[in-house]
């Protein structure tokens, strides 16, 4: 079974302060992950991808096989980082095929 | 380029009955699944369609069916609806079955039964 947990589902930094978001997962296989973001009165959409090891509005994430971790950093938070964020798997094969598995989410605060 | 419509986007429905919800998919975009996420909760997979076949299931009743069309776009339908049914109903599309794991969502509809 795969599963995807965030342990933190409040999170509040201040402005320019460095911010992590948590995600652990579970899965036997070679995982493929992702965070996905909801910013107020808008639709969920993609962040990044481990896959593609790419930068995204100063966002990044390594995925740790070791510590079977994803966590999502960056260096000084901004006001509009302000969201809720997921951590989701991808899973491969079977009935799974092409299904995400969410975890519960991190409501993400930045204070001014 | 036309994104992921969904409706209703809110809607009421008692105990037993049934409910349909409809979704557009976004130009181009030929696979469809359907999330339901409950309040606090991220999104649960329901189900997938490709082609206009059911190709990937998450852990959900046969109560919960879905239907493609030929135009990619798609439809969920409940019976026997239960209170615990009562979510938020994501439906999320993308350019086809086994890529690159981006999908592109809806709006949502908000079912609540009573």
């Amino acid at each position: 079974a795969q599963r995807v947990t965030q342990p933190e589902k409040l999170l509040s930094v201040f402005k320019g302060a460095p911010v992590e978001l948590k995600c652990n997962y579970s899965y036997s296989g070679s995982p493929e992950l992702f965070w996905y973001v909801q910013y107020s009165r808008q639709r969920l959409q993609l962040l990044l991808r481990h896959i593609s090891r790419e930068s995204i509005k100063g966002f990044t994430a390594d995925l740790n096989k070791g510590e079977t971790s994803f966590h999502l950093k960056k260096p000084f938070a901004q006001e509009e980082d302000s969201a809720m964020y997921y951590c989701a798997l991808k899973g491969a094969g079977g009935t799974s095929y092409g299904k995400l598995t969410f975890g519960q989410g991190t409501i993400l605060t930045v204070h001014p | 380029e036309t994104g992921v419509t969904q409706s209703p986007t809110h809607l009421i429905k008692t105990r037993g009955q049934q409910v349909t919800l409809r979704c557009s998919s976004q130009s181009g975009h030929n696979t469809v699944s359907w999330y339901q996420q409950a309040l606090g909760q991220g999104p649960q997979f329901i189900f997938q369609y490709y082609r206009e076949e059911e190709n990937g299931r998450g852990n959900f009743p046969p109560r919960f069916s879905g239907l493609q069309f030929p135009n990619y776009s798609s439809e969920l339908n409940v019976n026997a609806l239960e209170l615990d049914d009562s979510a938020l109903y994501l439906c999320a599309s993308r350019s086809k079955a086994g890529d690159t794991g981006e999908l592109f969502f809806g709006e949502g509809s908000r079912l609540t039964v009573l």
